[in-house]
């Protein structure tokens, strides 16, 4: 999994301010997912996107958040005017293809604090 | 509530023993897989198990899959300090199309 490169590692805002975290697949991937892990909670899928798509956003919240995955660069998961309630781990994981019965490869996450 | 739920919620056991970790699931799966979780870290994938399958090995892991009773178990054998991690079960359903669903985990301690 250290091939899923995440970053920032550690980020703090103040409520109202944006988060904007990056990630970079292994190399050789091209289907990205975003997931979030609350204190002492498993992992909860947020959205699915291959190059330039969209495939699934089903577990994104309504507002505030979004995510995109350029034919150039990282894939990026943007949150506005964040609260509180949005400090958590942010996991990115990729996989070489799409579908959930192949191995997916997490990266070591980014950890958002709202103050 | 949880597609994938983990039992125990923590596990302490001496150096050497086997530890047992189970996960229970509602609805009906395509796969089931193991990942580890170490303190601040992401996760690393441990096996999957498809459901046509019954049992897999690998290392000193042991997965279980009985699609009758919506259950897997984990088997860790020789348990290490380094096994030190909490351990979460993930299915293919009821986390969007393409989402896997996670429980909250095993939090398994190994002590030396």
């Amino acid at each position: 999994n250290a091939g899923v490169m995440q970053n920032p590692r550690h980020l703090v805002r103040r409520r109202g301010q944006e988060a904007r975290l990056r990630c970079s697949p292994m190399k050789g991937h091209s289907h990205v997912y975003w997931y979030r892990q609350l204190p002492e909670e498993g992992l909860k899928f947020m959205v699915y996107l291959q190059k330039e798509n969209i495939i699934d956003e089903s577990g994104m919240p309504k507002e505030r958040f979004s995510a995109e995955f350029p034919k150039e660069g990282p894939s990026i998961l943007r949150i506005q005017q964040v609260v509180r309630g949005d400090s958590a781990a942010y996991f990115c994981a990729s996989s070489a293809t799409g579908g959930t019965g192949n191995t997916i490869y997490f990266g070591e996450g980014s950890w958002l604090t709202v103050v | 509530s949880q597609q994938g739920e983990e039992d125990p919620q923590a596990l302490s056991i001496q150096e050497g023993e086997n530890a047992t970790m189970n996960c229970s699931y509602k609805t009906s799966i395509n796969n089931l897989q193991w990942y580890r979780q170490n303190s601040g870290r992401g996760l690393v994938h441990l096996i999957l198990i498809r459901s046509n399958e019954r049992e897999k090995h690998s290392g000193r892991l042991r997965v279980t899959l009985d699609t009758s009773k919506k259950s897997s178990s984990l088997l860790i054998t020789a348990s290490r300090a380094a096994d030190t991690a909490s351990y979460f079960c993930a299915t293919d359903a009821g986390g969007g199309a393409d989402g896997l669903t996670f429980g909250k985990g095993t939090h398994l301690i190994i002590q030396p």
